[in-house]
């Protein structure tokens, strides 16, 4: 299967800091997507990015499908940005998910 | 609301005894899939389906067996469940997969198997 890694596996961010979480991919790809898995667990979906730039207010994506990465982007970050984010992908030829371990993000106060 | 719902939230068990896991979903998708979370290994699929009666295996299908006789439901069955299948295990669905559709998960069941 497609080897998916990201990177940092854990942050820690002051409120109002930046900071960008990186996917690398071992594989052409036909779907990539974000999630968000809140301290919680509940997983939302954040972007479905198979190449190309998206925004959502203070997050933004952008994947270099030739290139095999993917970036997601948290400007200003709050403390309800906390918690894991996935990056996941399917390859070309098929329909089965792969996921990354994950960033895990703190942000404190 | 469009959802997906998985049931129970939490399951205690012992080996061997045969469980089911339910999942289903009101949005009239077609692709839906079974993943578990472990810790250090992200989430791994273990079956998915395109569509009613069609089925194909993920990453991780050993010891599990699912169904699909309607759109909505997609249940995951442990016949003979053993400890390292103690895990939070995610449904999700989408409207397809591979295209410009994102998935939208359940509330997952922490399953303890002792």
């Amino acid at each position: 299967g497609i080897q998916v890694e990201q990177s940092p596996p854990d942050l820690i961010l002051q409120e109002g800091a930046n900071s960008t979480l990186r996917c690398n991919f071992s594989d052409s790809v036909n779907n990539l997507q974000w999630f968000h898995q809140n301290p919680w667990g509940q997983l939302i979906n954040l972007f479905y990015i198979p190449s190309g730039t998206k925004q959502n207010g203070r997050l933004s994506a952008t994947t270099v499908a030739t290139e095999r990465y993917s970036l997601l982007y948290i400007s200003s970050s709050q403390t309800t940005d906390s918690g894991v984010y996935f990056c996941a992908v399917a390859m070309n030829t098929g329909n089965q998910f792969y996921f990354g371990t994950g960033t895990s993000l703190t942000v404190i106060p | 609301e469009a959802q997906v719902t998985q049931n129970p939230r939490y399951l205690i068990t012992v080996t061997g005894k045969k469980l089911t896991v339910t999942c289903s979903q009101n949005m009239n998708h077609e692709y839906m899939s079974w993943y578990r979370q472990d810790p250090g290994l992200g989430l791994r699929q273990i079956y998915y389906s395109m569509n009613v009666e069609v089925t194909d295996k993920g990453d991780v299908p050993e010891g599990y067996k699912v169904s699909r006789k309607e759109k909505r439901n997609f249940p995951l069955i442990l016949e003979s469940p053993s400890p390292n299948q103690t895990s939070l295990y995610f449904c999700a669905s989408s409207l397809s997969a591979g295209t410009a559709y994102g998935y939208t998960f359940g509330s997952g069941t922490r399953l303890t198997v002792v």
